[in-house]
């Protein structure tokens, strides 16, 4: 069965600082995608960035990178700069490739606070 | 458009009423999912639309859960006899078939069941 982790409950970072929040993952199925999510306290899900399992690049947007490491099964967050405003709760998803149903399997969390 | 929108956005009900929550999709998005999230965990995927049609269904949605979706715009989630353990926020996404790892998610339905 595929399975996300996350094991930092919760993380600090110094205001501009970088950050790295960690995701392993489990899937026996060679085609996937993996995802990170920013959940604010207002409840929605914001998508920051996509990592396909055949990409041969490591994702990234703006102030935020993925660390894929395939032979390890991690995909860990790397977000530059912290700004107080990224203090949330970031969620690692993967997604099922074959069937095509793009439904996501989320991990627990992981709440980041950005000290100023 | 501006987003995926959802009503209400906050829900008290006593155990064993029913509740209906409503999700408006992107409007050139034709899937549709909704994913429960209890308090300090991620999502749980409960359900997906392709247009109109229901095309999966999670085991954890009991037979007091259901979910339309008639004209392939708008969907229901409804719950009968909530018990306080359905007691969740419920997310509803949206996505196109040719990009589907872009799924744009509302703000969500928190549901306290007393």
């Amino acid at each position: 069965a595929q399975k996300i982790t996350q094991t930092q409950p919760g993380m600090f970072v110094q205001e501009k600082e970088a950050v790295t929040l960690d995701c392993t993952y489990d899937t026996s199925d060679p085609s996937y995608g993996l995802f990170w999510y920013k959940q604010p306290s207002s409840g929605e899900m914001i998508f920051l960035i996509y990592q396909g399992s055949y990409d041969q690049q490591n994702a990234t947007e703006g102030r935020y990178s993925l660390n894929f490491q395939k032979a390890r099964k991690s995909a860990n967050l790397v977000i530059s700069a912290s700004q107080l405003g990224d203090s949330a709760m970031y969620f690692c998803a993967m997604r099922e490739e074959p069937g095509n149903t793009g439904k996501l399997i989320f991990g627990q969390g992981t709440t980041l606070q950005v000290k100023p | 458009d501006t987003g995926v929108s959802q009503d209400p956005r906050h829900k008290i009900t006593k155990r064993g009423q029913n509740v209906t929550f409503r999700c408006d999709p992107i409007s050139e998005h034709n899937r549709l999912y909704w994913y429960r999230q209890t308090l300090g965990q991620g999502p749980e995927f409960l359900t997906y639309f392709q247009n109109e049609a229901q095309l999966e269904k999670s085991r954890l949605l009991s037979d007091r859960f259901s979910a339309e979706r008639p004209k392939g715009s708008f969907s229901t989630l409804e719950i009968q006899r909530t018990e306080q353990g359905d007691s969740a926020m419920y997310l509803c996404a949206s996505s196109v078939p040719t990009r589907p790892y872009e799924q744009y998610f509302g703000p969500g339905t928190r549901l306290t069941v007393t």
